[in-house]
């Protein structure tokens, strides 16, 4: 059963880089890695996801090491509506495990 | 406009009755899920379809049932056993095991 942690909160300022990491020991070898953002009374919205190295797109980057077992979620430069709880997630084909979800506060 | 939809946003259950809350998706995905999340907390797996007419129980399957006769919808019925019902229920669709994307949600409040 696959343990994920994440930091339960983190403070920064607008303008500044955000950096999230989701730790992951026993990740199998067919699990991806997802991170969804999510506002209070709204369902998750996809991110980004990846399997290794680094992937980017318009909006994070997400940076896996070799031995994939943390992944960390980056957000450039941080604007107040980025206040939201992020979450870890691996899926593996039939099983689905998220993480308890990191609250980013991000102020002015 | 393509997504998933969810209804009612929010539904008010008393005691001892069965809700039945639905979700639909015009995104032609395969595989369907729900999942419960109660204040400040994660999500929680209830159930999940890869196929029609096929369904898998999650973590938390307890006083909650399926079904999935169509490809386009799931939907899920909270039964008076469960004893804990008052929660925020979310629907989510995907290709395959690919990526999830979520509904928005439906409040259910127990009273």
């Amino acid at each position: 059963l696959a343990k994920i942690t994440q930091p339960i909160s983190m403070d920064s300022y607008e303008g500044q880089e955000v950096n999230i990491t989701c730790s992951h020991n026993n990740i199998a070898t067919n699990d991806y890695i997802t991170w969804y953002q999510q506002f209070p009374s709204q369902g998750p919205r996809f991110i980004i996801q990846g399997y290794k190295t680094k992937v980017t797109n318009e909006v994070a980057s997400l940076f896996i090491p070799a031995d994939r077992k943390s992944s960390t979620l980056s957000l450039p430069r941080v604007s107040l509506s980025d206040t939201a709880v992020y979450y870890c997630l691996l899926n593996n084909f039939n099983k689905f495990y998220f993480g308890s979800g990191t609250k980013l506060n991000v102020k002015p | 406009d393509g997504g998933i939809t969810q209804s009612p946003k929010y539904l008010f259950r008393k005691e001892g009755q069965n809700v039945t809350l639905s979700c639909e998706q015009n995104l032609n995905h395969d595989a369907m899920y729900w999942y419960r999340q109660d204040p400040g907390q994660g999500l929680r797996l209830i159930y999940y379809s890869q196929i029609v007419n096929d369904f898998q129980k999650g973590d938390i399957a307890e006083g909650y049932s399926v079904s999935r006769e169509k490809k386009e919808s799931f939907p899920l019925t909270v039964t008076s056993a469960q004893k804990n019902p008052t929660a925020f229920y979310l629907c989510a669709s995907s290709f395959s095991t690919d990526t999830q994307y979520f509904g928005p949600g439906t409040r259910l409040t127990v009273l």
